[in-house]
């Protein structure tokens, strides 16, 4: 069976601070992967999608990046924190048929 | 540009009735819709996926149909419990590869005992 992974859990950052946040995938092979980010009182956002390695789309145009360095392995990445960049960010992967499945999510709090 | 809504956007309800939340979407070009839950500070588990040429799915107490031409889909919930107090978000697929769902912003469901 697949199972999706997110760290860490929490997370709280100083404003202008570097972030990482990890999504690993087990269970298939070449999955889209994606990331959403979930902000209070807010829908789901769309931040970054992939379809395979070394193909990333960024629906956002905002401070953050991601990386896929292997195939089941998502990253997403700052350089400098903003205070909205609070949230919680979701990891997802879908198969073929599109069906998605998300990780357990991080909270990210940037004082 | 696909638009989805899911209404109402919160309800309240006393355990052992029968729900029906509601998700519209604008394009009936669709290649399938997925019903999600969502508990507070957790991440989303799916629920039902419903395919574009499916009327309904079925899991549990869960049903969910779709009408593709009128671009609706009810997820009907049988003998609600409290422990299905959560979000309940809708997110359809467009035909024609597409990879990016449209969410709706969700209903949030209270059963109280």
């Amino acid at each position: 069976s697949q199972t999706i992974h997110q760290w860490p859990a929490t997370l709280v950052q100083p404003v202008g601070s570097p972030l990482s946040l990890e999504c690993t995938v087990e269970g298939t092979s070449n999955p889209n992967l994606y990331w959403y980010r979930q902000a209070a009182g807010r829908g789901l956002q769309l931040l970054f999608y992939s379809i395979g390695i070394d193909q990333i789309s960024s629906e956002v145009p905002q401070n953050l990046s991601a990386s896929r360095p292997q195939d089941r392995q998502f990253i997403l990445s700052s350089k400098k924190l903003l205070l909205s960049d609070s949230g919680f960010y979701l990891c997802a992967w879908s198969r073929g048929d599109l069906e998605q499945f998300f990780g357990p999510g991080t909270r990210l709090t940037v004082l | 540009k696909q638009e989805v809504t899911q209404i109402p956007a919160a309800l309240s309800v006393p355990e052992g009735e029968n729900l029906v939340l509601n998700c519209s979407f604008t394009d009936s070009a669709i290649y399938n819709l997925q019903w999600f839950r969502q508990d507070p500070g957790k991440g989303l588990t799916s629920l039902l996926l419903i395919q574009s040429s499916q009327r309904e799915q079925t899991s549990g107490r869960l049903n969910a149909s779709l009408d593709k031409s009128s671009g609706r889909s009810t997820l009907y919930i049988a003998a609600s419990q409290p422990g299905d107090s959560a979000t309940y978000l809708c997110a359809v697929n467009r035909s024609g590869g597409s990879y990016i769902p449209t969410f709706g912003r969700g209903t949030s469901l209270i059963v109280h005992p």
